[in-house]
């Protein structure tokens, strides 16, 4: 069965770099797949923040590029999300998801329970 | 970019009643369209995935059907534990989600 958590700090400071990482049980980040990160602020829906393929192939939201870096360590079957210079307004949970690609088919298969972030001195 | 406008933005339907979500796309998409479920407190869940295939263990309840730009998500019978938000997806982009509640 294929598992996904989310880590970090549940609070961030403004103009700091939020980090999170997600571990992977139950399948090989190596062996495939894309694998992502959503968000969601409090009471809102879901916008797409990056993906990343076992690779290292990555692909941003363009209206979060600047900020967004994402990364993969297979050795440790994780993959990581920076965002930097966050704002009240990059509060939210945060979760991570497994990508099933196959052409232009897309979904995201399995997630992880999310983890909220709040960005406040 | 590609725009996902769902509908409605909340309903509300009796325990057995057939409940229909639209998602409609700014261009045509084939038949390249999710839909989840989420739950208050939880990860969306993956119900249906290319417009009409469903998910293993996904009870048969739930359908999806459409092509094109114009979708269609129906719970054939709703059941108390199908409260939660639905939302639709392609690609990168979900739809606003739609708010199921028990009248």
């Amino acid at each position: 069965q294929v598992q996904l958590q989310e880590s970090g700090p549940g609070l961030v400071k403004p103009s700091e770099t939020l980090s999170l990482t997600c571990t992977v049980s139950g399948y090989s980040i190596s062996s495939g797949y894309y694998w992502g990160w959503i968000r969601q602020p409090p009471g809102k829906g879901l916008e797409w923040i990056g993906s990343i393929y076992h690779s290292g192939s990555t692909y941003y939201n363009p209206s979060l590029k600047s900020r967004v870096t994402i990364s993969v360590d297979t050795s440790k079957n994780q993959f990581s999300l920076k965002l930097s210079s966050v704002t009240a307004a990059d509060t939210a949970v945060y979760y991570c998801a497994r990508i099933a690609v196959a052409g232009t088919s897309y979904y995201f298969d399995y997630w992880g329970q999310g983890t909220l972030v709040t960005v406040s001195s | 970019d590609i725009q996902m406008t769902q509908s409605p933005s909340s309903l509300s339907a009796s325990v057995g009643d057939r409940v229909t979500i639209t998602c409609q796309a700014s261009q045509d998409i084939s038949n390249y369209l999710n839909w989840y479920q989420q739950k208050p407190g939880k990860a969306p869940k993956l119900l249906i995935y290319d417009a009409s295939n469903l998910e293993t263990g996904v009870p048969s309840r739930f359908s999806g059907s459409g092509s094109g730009t114009d979708f269609t998500f129906t719970i054939s019978s709703l059941q108390p534990e199908d409260i939660a938000t639905y939302y639709c997806q392609h690609l990168l982009t979900f739809g606003g989600g739609t708010k199921v509640e028990i009248k």
